[in-house]
């Protein structure tokens, strides 16, 4: 079945350095890649997405950049604080994106450093 | 605007019992996704509903099942539960006329004993 690869498993950093979070997806007729972060106890919350027609988007710290060819997307968080810790999870729609539904990664619990 | 809306945020179920969740989408709109989130699995399509028709279902056995109503409010129930049923079950709701982005609610936490 359609699968998406999320690595690392766990990821800590100190307070200041960049973090990335790397997911590769099988299936050719995904289009949506949406980055979703969860704090302990909390939802899922949508933190970025990128369409397929996109290569990278930015949203102050946050950027994600995306290789249809390689099918791979990546996270790329800069100047990390406390805050920023969580377990964040990939995930690429199926169906082409015109369906919600989504396969999601099995997530990266990162750890700030003070 | 409210947001996803889930009830109840917890359950205990005795094995072989059944149970109803519900979630309520944000208004407007019509697409409500389910997952099953476990510490091992992560995150695990169940279904997804449009205007009251399932499209779309995961790899689950036929104990899950699901449905939405006309004002796009959904349930899901699970028959003759098993141990390894419990999970925090999240409910998304899309618009997708607008966009595919989902937002999630805070989810049921089911545990059966």
């Amino acid at each position: 079945g359609e699968n998406v690869e999320q690595h690392p498993s766990t990821l800590s950093v100190q307070e200041g350095d960049s973090a990335v979070i790397k997911c590769t997806y099988s299936d050719s007729a995904s289009n949506y890649f949406p980055w979703y972060k969860q704090e302990l106890g909390k939802r899922p919350q949508l933190i970025i997405d990128i369409r397929s027609n996109v290569g990278e988007k930015k949203d102050q710290r946050i950027a994600v950049t995306l290789n249809k060819t390689a099918k791979h997307f990546s996270l790329h968080i800069t100047e990390t604080q406390p805050e920023d810790s969580a377990v964040y999870f990939c995930a690429a729609s199926m169906g082409g994106g015109s369906q919600g539904n989504l396969i999601f990664g099995k997530g990266t619990k990162l750890s700030v450093k003070p | 605007k409210a947001g996803v809306t889930q009830t109840p945020r917890y359950l205990i179920k005795t094995r072989g019992q059944q149970v109803t969740l519900s979630c309520s989408p944000i208004s407007g709109h019509r697409s409500v996704s389910w997952y099953q989130q476990t510490p091992g699995q992560g995150l695990q399509f169940l279904f997804e509903y449009f205007s009251e028709t399932q499209r779309n279902k995961g790899n689950f056995p036929g104990r899950f099942s699901g449905r939405q109503f006309s004002n796009s409010r959904s349930e899901m129930n699970v028959s003759t539960l098993e141990l390894g049923d419990s999970a925090l079950y999240l409910c998304a709701s899309s618009a997708l006329y607008r966009g595919p982005e989902a937002f999630f609610g805070q989810g049921t936490r089911l545990t059966v004993v």
